[in-house]
């Protein structure tokens, strides 16, 4: 199985829920970064969380990084039918230069 | 400042021919990387590039593709010779380079081979 997996590949929930999607990873990583995709656009950078770091929150979002584990949490706080999109994790690997992909999480959140 | 540009949105090819895929990375970004998505998957890592250099290219299939990014000018990814199983969404990113730095994408290309 590949670096930056996430689970579970979808999620329905209703407006106002907490969203939770977890994401394994197989190496040493400098850091890992959590994207949102709209269908038929690109990916949104949504928040980094370096390896020394433990939780990170922005907004309605926290992250967390257990590298014990080789595993992120990203939690959706008060969902909205706005953060229907795809979710993707992706770890930057001690060696550097490129991200590695996960399959990503598909959320559907209904008003 | 505008983001990533990518063109064309759209590309509609014949099998043989080929498709050149363009990307303009953000104002003051000299690192640029190319991904492909298929449907109801993620994105898988293409090639890496800066100014007038391939710095990673193992995700790039040895025949038929090849990536640049010259001194001026956007990046190009080629694809000669299409075939049947090139149709994917391609995305490109950018990122001002070093570690801890967040890619910021385009909206893609989508290659659709007849």
């Amino acid at each position: 199985s590949q670096q930056g997996e996430e689970d579970p590949q979808a999620l329905s929930i209703q407006e106002g829920e907490n969203a939770t999607m977890n994401c394994s990873y197989k190496t040493s990583i400098n850091n890992l970064q959590w994207y949102r995709q709209n269908s038929g656009r690109g990916l949104v950078h949504l928040i980094l969380i370096r390896s020394n770091e433990r939780e990170k929150h922005s907004g309605r979002l926290r992250v967390t990084l257990d590298t014990s584990k080789k595993s992120s949490s990203l939690l959706i706080t008060a969902s909205r039918a706005a953060d229907t999109a795809s979710y993707f994790c992706a770890t930057e690997d001690t060696n550097a230069g490129k991200s590695t992909f996960g399959d990503g999480t598909t959320l559907t959140v209904k008003p | 400042n505008a983001g990533v540009m990518q063109n064309p949105r759209h590309l509609v090819r014949r099998r043989g021919q080929e498709a050149r895929l363009r990307c303009s990375p953000m104002k003051g970004h000299s690192h640029v990387y190319w991904y492909r998505q298929l449907p109801e998957e993620g994105l898988k890592f293409m090639v890496y590039l800066q100014k007038e250099n391939i710095i990673d290219e193992s995700g790039m299939p040895k025949e038929r593709f090849s990536a640049e990014f010259p001194k001026e000018g956007p990046s190009i990814l080629r694809i000669q010779q299409v075939v049947r199983g090139d149709s994917a969404a391609y995305f490109c990113a950018s990122s001002p380079g070093g570690s801890d730095q967040p890619q910021h994408f385009g909206d893609g290309t989508r290659l659709s081979i007849l």
